[in-house]
């Protein structure tokens, strides 16, 4: 089973709420994955967690706040986001055996986020 | 440094006409690894084939088949006899033992009209 789940699907906040993002798999996988996808655009990688420890941090605004309670859950907390920061937010997942860099990403569904 | 090149932005077919999804990629590293996903407007990325730099053997599955070619650095994908369904956007994807992250193409939209 290659699920990865997430939610919300769509997501409306202000720039002066804080809101979380939520993904979660059931396949094992030790590595996890947040991208951000503008319109018409491929994906940008923002944070990576191997083993529920961040590893990658792609020099993202502190406005985004990742946390891996478990193996299975990974969160993006919001707070006083900008009205760019509207996009599809899509977590991933792999198995983190014998190193990122040749592990197959299964994608989630996504939470498009607009922000007001 | 790592660069995919997907030439073609929109690509446009009738149902049943075969396309072939150009994927040109650049690395030093020797070994690496290709991808293609896709992209309904639902938005998820489907996970569609990986290919080994070592593994140049061509793959079929079903009406979907992949063509490496080291020689050519291309990576190409090919749709036999489209189908509506198959209306999304294509992403090649490469990464390598020294990465972690996916370097994407810019992608390519395949509209399939009936």
């Amino acid at each position: 089973d290659t699920e990865v789940t997430q939610t919300p699907k769509h997501l409306v906040m202000g720039m002066t709420n804080k809101k979380s993002l939520k993904c979660e798999q059931h396949m094992g996988h030790r590595a996890m994955y947040w991208y951000k996808q503008k319109a018409k655009k491929p994906p940008e990688l923002m944070f990576v967690y191997s083993y529920e420890k961040l590893s990658i941090n792609e020099s993202v605004p502190s406005r985004f706040s990742p946390e891996c309670p478990n193996s299975s859950l990974l969160n993006l907390h919001l707070h006083a986001l900008q009205p760019e920061d509207s996009a599809l937010y899509l977590c991933a997942s792999s198995q983190e055996r014998s190193g990122l860099g040749e592990e197959t990403q299964y994608f989630g569904p996504g939470t498009r986020l607009l922000v007001l | 440094a790592q660069k995919v090149t997907q030439a073609q932005t929109e690509i446009s077919v009738v149902e049943k006409e075969d396309v072939t999804l150009d994927c040109v990629y650049e690395t030093r590293d020797t070994t690496y690894y290709l991808f293609w996903y896709k992209q309904p407007p639902s938005g998820e990325l489907v996970f569609l084939i990986r290919r080994n730099s070592f593994d140049e053997q061509n793959e079929i599955s079903g009406r979907y088949s992949w063509n490496f070619q080291k020689s050519t650095s291309s990576f190409n994908f090919t749709i036999t006899a489209s189908q509506v369904v198959d209306s999304a956007v294509y992403f090649c994807a490469l990464n390598s033992n020294s990465g972690y992250a996916l370097n994407f193409g810019k992608g390519t939209s395949l509209l399939v009209t009936p």
